[in-house]
């Protein structure tokens, strides 16, 4: 089973914080993805990335910035949080392919005071 | 920016009966159409996919694909508790790199014992 793991799962940060979320995978996926999911809008695609050293912006790309450093790490930055970004964040790994299979992570959970 | 709508947005059933999830997309180009399946406080997992007009059955589960109106639809046989889930629509746009999926709002079903 393809493995993706976030952190943190849970993340209370104040307006104006630097907020860093980490995904892991260990599928040897070249693709990652950060998508986040509110009530209403389902999930949206903020960032992506199609190899090591490399990001793409998503649908919503304004307010966050992405980091790629290596095959199995993927990170979203949020470098001024606002409340508008309080929501819950996935992180997902696509196969080399693009069939459109996706393996998500559990979620992180974000509260911006 | 392709456009993903899902009916109905909550759906309870009685165990055993038949479910049907509609979705409708914007993009005639889009490739493979997905639905994943999201219980509460997890991701979602990847359940079945299409790519020709058509039908494709795997166990309880039965997608119908039609391009010329832009809609695809899943149904759910005899209907089980451990189904009750949210289910999204997503499609698939590839290229040489990799897929990016964009998702529809979801529907939350209900299968009452």
């Amino acid at each position: 089973e393809a493995a993706v793991t976030q952190s943190p799962r849970n993340k209370v940060a104040v307006t104006g914080g630097k907020v860093t979320l980490s995904c892991n995978q260990t599928n040897n996926h070249n693709n990652m993805y950060w998508y986040r999911q509110d009530t209403g809008h389902g999930l949206r695609l903020i960032h992506y990335s199609y190899g090591a050293g490399s990001t793409e912006k998503g649908d919503i790309p304004d307010g966050y910035k992405a980091s790629r450093p290596s095959q199995e790490n993927f990170s979203l930055i949020l470098e001024l949080a606002t409340p508008s970004q309080t929501s819950v964040y996935f992180c997902a790994s696509g196969d080399n392919w693009g069939t459109g299979q996706l393996y998500f992570g559990e979620g992180s959970k974000l509260t911006v005071l | 920016q392709e456009k993903v709508q899902q009916s109905p947005e909550s759906l309870i059933v009685p165990e055993g009966a038949m479910v049907s999830l509609n979705c409708s997309f914007s993009d005639s180009a889009s490739q493979s159409i997905w639905w994943y399946q999201q219980h509460p406080g997890k991701g979602p997992k990847a359940l079945i996919s299409i790519f020709s007009n058509g039908n494709k059955k795997e166990g309880r589960l039965t997608v119908y694909l039609n391009r010329a109106s832009l809609h695809v639809s899943l149904h759910i046989k005899d209907s089980q508790p451990s189904d009750s889930a949210v289910y999204l629509c997503a499609v698939s746009m590839a290229n040489n790199a990799g897929a990016k999926l964009t998702f529809g709002g979801g529907t939350r079903l209900t299968v009452r014992p």
